[in-house]
């Protein structure tokens, strides 16, 4: 168990405002990711993170944007949330072999 | 690009029955194989891992699977079905164990009859 907790858990915005969750780690690994979960395609990465400062992109990486600027802290932000974005989020943490998870954030974009 | 596919969204068994989850994967490279488990409202549990060591791979809760390359398969099963294995499976895989980047199936909802 990495301690990993998200903030919020549950939100509900409307489309075109900004949004920002957050992903807090206790065990300081290098790793952390933030995917998202949608019926019928499992998880995909959006950003992941291998140092502070130091991001990259995954899957569906269009519309999100990230930043981690201490190792503990892994931020994702929609610039402009759209419908589409209505998901839930999870972000992991790793340092060696195994990814562990946080329990979601459920976002809801009206 | 690497893919998986998991063969049936829904799989239900009785108590004390055999479960068999079926994973295929396509990767270019030698794959990084793991099984995740999801409880209902929480987030997601590594089960097992393959990571190119013994082709069967043993995990917690009692489940194991075995990698075929020559079927590009990671099915997972486990001998005798509990109550308590009633939950979301997830396949991934990653062809990278530096930045271990995964690639998730759609996920295998496993229901459990009593």
């Amino acid at each position: 168990d990495a301690g990993i907790t998200q903030s919020p858990r549950h939100k509900v915005t409307e489309t075109g405002t900004p949004v920002t969750l957050r992903c807090h780690q206790t065990e300081n690994h290098r790793y952390m990711y933030w995917y998202r979960q949608d019926p019928g395609h499992g998880l995909r990465l959006i950003h992941y993170s291998y140092g502070v400062k130091d991001t990259d992109k995954g899957e569906v990486s269009d519309g999100y944007s990230v930043s981690r600027s201490k190792t503990e802290d892994f931020l994702l932000t929609l610039e402009s949330a759209t419908s589409s974005q209505t998901s839930v989020y999870f972000c992991a943490a790793r340092e060696s072999a195994e990814q562990y998870f946080g329990p979601g954030t459920r976002l809801t974009v009206t | 690009a690497q893919s998986v596919t998991q063969l049936g969204s829904h799989v239900s068994v009785s108590e004390g029955a055999l479960v068999l989850l079926r994973c295929n994967y396509s990767s270019s490279v030698p794959p990084y194989l793991f099984w995740y488990v999801q409880y209902p409202n929480q987030g997601l549990q590594l089960l097992l891992k393959y990571t190119s060591a013994a082709t069967l791979v043993k995990g917690i809760n009692g489940f194991e699977a075995e990698f075929k390359k020559s079927e590009t398969s990671f099915h997972l099963t486990k001998p005798s079905a509990h109550m308590s294995d009633a939950a979301e499976y997830f396949c991934a895989v990653s062809e990278d164990q530096g930045a271990q980047k995964l690639v998730f199936g759609q996920g295998t909802r496993l229901t459990i009859n009593p």
